[in-house]
């Protein structure tokens, strides 16, 4: 399956603390892409990073991914209020493939 | 212009009523989905269009029925719906030309459907 499966299913959290999520899947792949839901409403790209690369920053926030394990984290540095959100990994093979998130990451920060 | 627009935003209807999704995007993306979310739940791919042909489904019940007019819009007509069919309807395109999801995809806020 392309789906990607996401741990911690919830994580709590005080501002200013890192958050960490990670997804793990079991094909190979061409990309895996990160994004957030703010609760009800559509979700927004966060980084997408290719399989020929490891890490990657964007702002607060920093993606790894290990193909050799099969596995991509999500670190949320000096984490905000409006961090709030859950957090989807989508991994992407080769070929003509389909956006598939897995179950997800709800973050909870508190101020 | 790097926008998904979904109408409407809510939508409430009868088990036998019939009425449309509608989303549109102008950044020339030749992709479009159509996701299905439950409360607490993943978005569940429904329908995908490349290049305005239905390229993927879902096995989804024929009381959706998607459509693509042209490259910019995408439509999901529901008709005899069921109570369990109410969740929150994305809409979601990506460049998709040569190397399919090679780039972001980008989503509508989505319309929050309620059948009675």
């Amino acid at each position: 399956s392309q789906q990607g499966e996401e741990d911690p299913q919830a994580l709590s959290i005080q501002e200013g603390e890192n958050a960490t999520m990670n997804c793990s899947y079991k094909t190979s792949i061409n990309n895996l892409q990160w994004y957030r839901q703010n609760s009800g409403r559509g979700l927004v790209h966060l980084i997408l990073i290719r399989s020929n690369e490891r890490e990657k920053h964007s702002g607060r926030l920093r993606v790894t991914l290990d193909t050799s394990k099969k596995s991509s984290s999500l670190l949320i540095t000096a984490s905000r209020a409006a961090d709030t959100a859950s957090y989807f990994c989508a991994p992407v093979g080769t070929g003509f493939q389909k956006l598939v998130f897995g179950t997800g990451t709800r973050l909870l920060v508190s101020p | 212009d790097t926008e998904v627009t979904q109408t409407p935003k809510h939508l409430v209807m009868g088990m036998t009523n019939k009425k449309s999704l509608k989303c549109e995007q102008h950044m020339g993306h030749r992709a479009m989905y159509w996701y299905k979310q439950k409360a607490k739940k993943p978005p569940e791919l429904m329908f995908v269009y490349s290049y305005e042909k239905l390229s993927i489904n879902e096995s989804v019940p024929s009381r959706f029925s998607p459509e693509c007019p042209n490259s910019s819009l995408l439509n999901l007509h529901l008709h005899a719906l069921q109570p369990e069919d109410s969740a929150l309807y994305l809409c979601a395109s990506s460049q998709d030309e040569q190397a399919p999801l090679m780039t972001e995809a980008f989503f509508g806020q989505g319309t929050r459907l309620t059948v009675v």
